[in-house]
């Protein structure tokens, strides 16, 4: 049972938009900045987004990151084959879950 | 273009140690006079999510996951650019892959951005 829920998968063709929640409480999302982590199969997690919205260099701007309240969002804009992936969200947890958490994944299908 | 290297037994028995080590080449392991780096281990367990297992910076500051911190010591090797897993008592429930990663901390954290190629510790009798 992951501290943080996302929904276990998402899915959508070329091109499309497809966003990613990511439910938390007050002493992890409602306080504290939001980490997304993209998994290709067989290899280590990506940083994708930092600080809730803020992308890496490198990362394309078809990525990009909100919270409000206790909850967050990934968006995959321009959806394209090679973003077939497990996505994770992730955040500080002030409570006696923390001090790192994560979500249970999203695995992503592009159809 | 700094890359974590990471090592360590693949096949442990129950009750046994669970023991990693993680080079860090390329790139600074203390941060500077602005920031600081800390280094966290993850792992991953069969066919599910990540859990986090605890960080720890280049002066030995830790934290630790309260689920398996009564288990945990990380320790630093700062001569050699080096930081290590130790997990004890290990039972099935800990097979997994292990990574390590590397997280900037300036005002707040910036994320893992940089992680190691992942180990996979088995425990089986």
């Amino acid at each position: 049972q992951s501290v943080l829920t996302q929904p276990p998968s998402a899915s959508g063709t070329p091109g499309q938009r497809v966003t990613i929640s990511c439910s938390g409480s007050s002493s992890n999302i409602g306080s504290n900045y939001v980490y997304w982590y993209q998994q290709l199969p067989g290899t280590a997690p990506k940083l994708l987004i930092y600080r809730s919205n803020q992308r890496p260099s490198g990362v394309p701007d078809r990525f990009s990151g909100s919270k409000s309240g206790t909850s967050a969002s990934l968006a995959i804009s321009g959806l394209r084959s090679e973003d077939e992936a497990e996505y994770y969200c992730s955040a500080w947890d002030d409570s006696l879950s923390g001090p790192w958490v994560f979500g249970g994944g999203t695995k992503v299908t592009v159809l | 273009q700094v890359q974590l290297q990471q090592w360590g037994a693949g096949l442990l028995k129950p009750s046994e140690t669970l023991s990693l080590t993680c080079a860090v080449y390329g790139g600074s392991f203390s941060g500077g006079s602005l920031n600081d780096y800390y280094w966290s281990w993850i792992r991953q367990s069969p066919g599910k999510g990540l859990e986090w297992i605890g960080e720890i910076n280049h002066s030995g500051s830790t934290n630790y996951n309260p689920s398996l911190k009564s288990r945990v010591t990380m320790s630093v090797d700062t001569s050699n650019n080096q930081f290590s897993l130790a997990l004890s008592s290990v039972t099935a429930a800990d097979t997994a892959v292990y990574y390590c990663a590397r997280q900037k901390f300036y005002s707040f954290y910036y994320g893992m951005d940089v992680w190691g190629q992942g180990t996979t510790v088995s425990v089986s009798s």
